[in-house]
């Protein structure tokens, strides 16, 4: 079953403005990741974020973190036709060395 | 270092045949998946390794699914007999910290069967 939601299922911006995705869960967690998956390719990591830290930012990449909600959210800031990708949030159920469970997705397109 | 490598990259089959996939995880990893993803389901855990050990096969959707790794460096999913809803195109990544750490997938596998 999914323990991560995303929403919106999709995304269309222009390059330039701001992108916004969030995530809810179920279950307390230790961590959430969110990835990228470029058409046609595997996902890649793009940032973790544990349960004690409210955000943290990676370079155009700003995610928060609300555990009393269950949710989380991925900012990207100014963004470039190459951010046009599929982001999954993933969380590891509060269970330490367990797999990973992921979302269905939100679609991003960034059109010039 | 090269990251997760699976093969075949894109396979055809017709139904009832065996299909073996395969990963080759990053050096020193220990932790295994194997994903399945389609439009429907999305991204689904199948099966994860523990230092060469089957964790958790709660994923595998039937008997017609086995997965082995018979070293820290190799792994297959095999599906037989192989049906057409087997479709789909399948991930493996590989971690050092299960899931409190970061994944790395392999470029996947798309596998159709006719």
């Amino acid at each position: 079953s999914q323990q991560g939601e995303e929403d919106p299922q999709a995304l269309s911006i222009q390059e330039g403005e701001n992108a916004t995705m969030n995530c809810s869960y179920k279950t307390s967690i230790n961590n959430l990741q969110w990835y990228r998956q470029n058409s046609g390719r595997g996902l890649v990591h793009l940032i973790l974020i544990r349960s004690n830290e409210r955000e943290k930012h990676s370079g155009r990449l700003r995610v928060t973190l609300d555990t009393s909600k269950k949710s989380s959210s991925l900012l990207i800031t100014a963004s470039r036709a190459a951010d046009t990708a599929s982001y999954f949030c993933a969380t590891d159920a509060g269970q330490a060395g367990t797999a990973l469970i992921f979302g269905k997705g939100t679609t991003l397109s960034v059109s010039s | 270092d090269a990251g997760v490598i699976q093969s075949p990259r894109h396979e055809v089959t017709e139904m009832g045949q065996e299909v073996t996939l395969r990963c080759k995880p990053i050096s020193g990893h220990d932790y295994l998946f194997w994903y399945r993803q389609t439009m429907m389901r999305g991204l689904e855990l199948l099966i994860y390794f523990n230092n060469n050990v089957p964790i958790d096969d709660s994923g595998m959707p039937e008997d017609r699914f086995s997965a082995k790794m018979p070293n820290a460096s190799f792994s297959t999913l095999k599906i037989q007999p192989s049906e057409p809803r087997d479709s789909a195109v399948y991930f493996c990544a590989s971690s050092s910290m299960g899931g409190a750490g970061e994944q790395f997938f392999g470029p996947g596998t798309r596998l159709t069967v006719l």
